[in-house]
C-alpha cells in the first residue's frame, strides 16, 4: 500500500538558516509524483514543489529544493535562508498511477517554526 | 480564473442534521476529490471522481455521499451529521496523470455539536 511518512512533528529554525524536512514514501507504482504543500495558519494549501519519479534532476523552486533519493525512497524538502513567513505546517504527498483516481496521499505533516 | 471554490467556509451543525458542501472548479480538470483534515492525521481522502457522472470511495467514506452531475462541480453530503465528522474539509481537483498539480479549495471548517 502507498504510504507517506513524515517523522518530524515539529522543527525549529532561526531566520536565514537552512532547514530540511524529512519525507519517506512507499509505493509499488512504477510512475509516481512527489509533492510538497505548505499550510499557513490561515488554512489554505499552497503547492510548493513537484518531483517526478523519472526526473533525473532534483526539483528546485526558488528557495525550495527537493532532495530526491529514489533508492532510499526519500523526498526531503530543503528550505534555504528561512524567513519568518515560512512558519507553517508542511505536508509531503504522493500521487501514483495506480492509486485511487491518482489521488494525493498525504503524510501527517511537520510544523515549522522560524524565529528571529 | 477562480481555481477551486468551496462553499460554505464555516458551518455549525447539530447532531443528526444534514448539509451539502459545494465544490466548483474552473480549470476543466477531470479529477476531483474531497479530503478531511484532522489534527495529527494529515489529509485523508473521503471520495473522489475521475469524471462527470462517476464517483468512488476513498479511505474514509463512511457517513458521506457525493455526486458529480457536472464536470465542474463535486458535492459532498452529510445525511446525518455526527460529532466525529467535526473536521476541516478540502476539495481538490487535478488533471489526469501523476504530474498534474492539484488545486485546493480554501477549506470548510465544520463543527457538529
Amino acid at each position: 500500500a502507498q504510504k507517506i511518512t513524515q517523522t518530524q512533528p515539529g522543527m525549529f529554525v532561526q531566520e536565514k538558516e537552512a532547514v530540511t524536512l524529512d519525507c519517506t514514501y512507499d509505493t509499488s507504482d512504477p510512475s509516481y509524483g512527489l509533492f510538497w504543500y505548505k499550510q499557513p495558519s490561515s488554512g489554505e494549501m499552497i503547492f510548493l514543489i513537484y518531483q517526478g519519479s523519472y526526473d533525473q534532476q532534483n526539483a528546485t523552486e526558488g528557495r525550495y529544493s527537493l532532495n530526491f533519493q529514489k533508492a532510499r525512497k526519500s523526498a526531503n524538502l530543503v528550505i534555504s535562508a528561512s524567513q519568518l513567513g515560512d512558519s507553517a505546517m508542511y505536508f509531503c504527498a504522493m500521487r501514483g498511477v495506480n492509486q485511487a483516481g491518482t489521488a494525493l496521499i498525504f503524510g501527517k505533516g511537520t510544523t515549522l517554526s522560524v524565529s528571529s | 480564473n477562480a481555481g477551486v471554490t468551496q462553499t460554505p467556509k464555516f458551518r455549525v451543525l447539530k447532531t443528526g442534521q444534514s448539509m451539502t458542501l459545494l465544490c466548483a472548479q474552473d480549470m476543466n480538470h477531470e479529477y476531483m476529490y474531497w479530503y478531511r483534515q484532522d489534527p495529527g492525521m494529515g489529509l485523508r481522502l473521503i471520495h473522489y471522481s475521475v469524471g462527470e457522472g462517476t464517483t468512488a470511495k476513498g479511505e474514509v467514506p463512511d457517513g458521506y455521499n457525493v455526486s458529480r452531475l457536472k464536470k465542474q462541480n463535486f458535492l459532498l453530503g452529510l445525511e446525518s451529521a455526527a460529532p466525529s465528522q467535526t473536521s476541516v474539509y478540502f476539495c481538490a481537483s487535478s488533471p489526469t496523470g501523476v504530474r498534474g498539480t492539484s488545486g485546493f479549495g480554501q477549506g470548510t471548517r465544520l463543527t457538529v455539536v
